[in-house]
């Protein structure tokens, strides 16, 4: 099983400031065939479902703000948050859907400060 | 507008069963890939199961397998989890979650609400 890996467990930002959230695969989730990253973030907040910010590593979904990012290589990926705002507070998710079964990082948690 | 919507969760005893259900609407059903994806009270978020919409195939985690059953009605629009010998390490909410596309690789792009299992005597 591909292990993925997010740091840190938890991150207290100040609000407008940027909020960088890093995720680790034990091996590439990068297919050489198609060169695309099998790698996708979640936005989860408190007594909701999750909810895709993020996908093929760096490509935003339809109405999710600017202000989310991701990138990253075959193993290292980061999402960024540009200007940390009220409603970002959230549990951030990483998965990898390149080889089932498809696992998802242990979540970051990110407050303001 | 995709709506998905959990049906089938409660308390039920170890060892006993249980039938989830996935009522899926605002979009081509069948072409799709759908999956459960499951969250331990507190906890991260677990996949459990995948079926694919092209050809049916399915995949399980390996805490499941041969315990729980996926699968879909394309005729009603319906995903289900067919869950037997259902231990207290399986509560959990269970979400169904839709996949890009037709082929069990896929991103979820969409998720229902869930539906809490809680098994406990």
């Amino acid at each position: 099983d591909i292990v993925m890996t997010q740091s840190p467990d938890s991150l207290a930002v100040s609000l407008g400031e940027r909020a960088t959230i890093n995720c680790k695969s034990s091996r590439s989730v990068l297919y050489s065939s198609n060169n695309k990253k099998y790698l996708a973030w979640y936005q989860q907040r408190p007594g909701q479902p999750p909810k895709l910010l993020i996908y093929w590593a760096s490509t935003r979904e339809s109405g999710v703000p600017d202000r989310f990012s991701g990138s990253g290589s075959g193993t290292d990926f980061t999402l960024t948050i540009s200007s940390l705002q009220a409603e970002d507070v959230a549990v951030y998710y990483c998965q990898q859907y390149y080889n089932i079964p498809f696992t998802f990082g242990p979540g970051t948690k990110v407050d303001i400060k | 507008e995709v709506q998905l919507l959990e049906s089938g969760g409660g308390l039920v005893q170890p060892g006993g069963s249980l039938r989830l259900s996935c009522a899926a609407s605002g979009f081509t059903f069948s072409s799709y890939a759908m999956s459960w994806v499951r969250q331990a009270p507190g906890k991260g978020l677990e996949w459990v199961s995948v079926i694919s919409g092209s050809d049916g195939s399915t995949s399980y985690a390996d805490s499941v397998k041969g315990r729980f059953t996926i699968s879909r009605d394309n005729s009603k629009n319906t995903l289900y989890l067919q869950m037997n010998s259902l231990r207290a390490e399986d509560t959990a909410v269970y979400y169904c979650a839709k996949g890009y596309s037709g082929s069990c690789y896929s991103y979820v792009g969409d998720w229902g609400q869930g539906t809490l299992v809680t098994v406990s005597s």
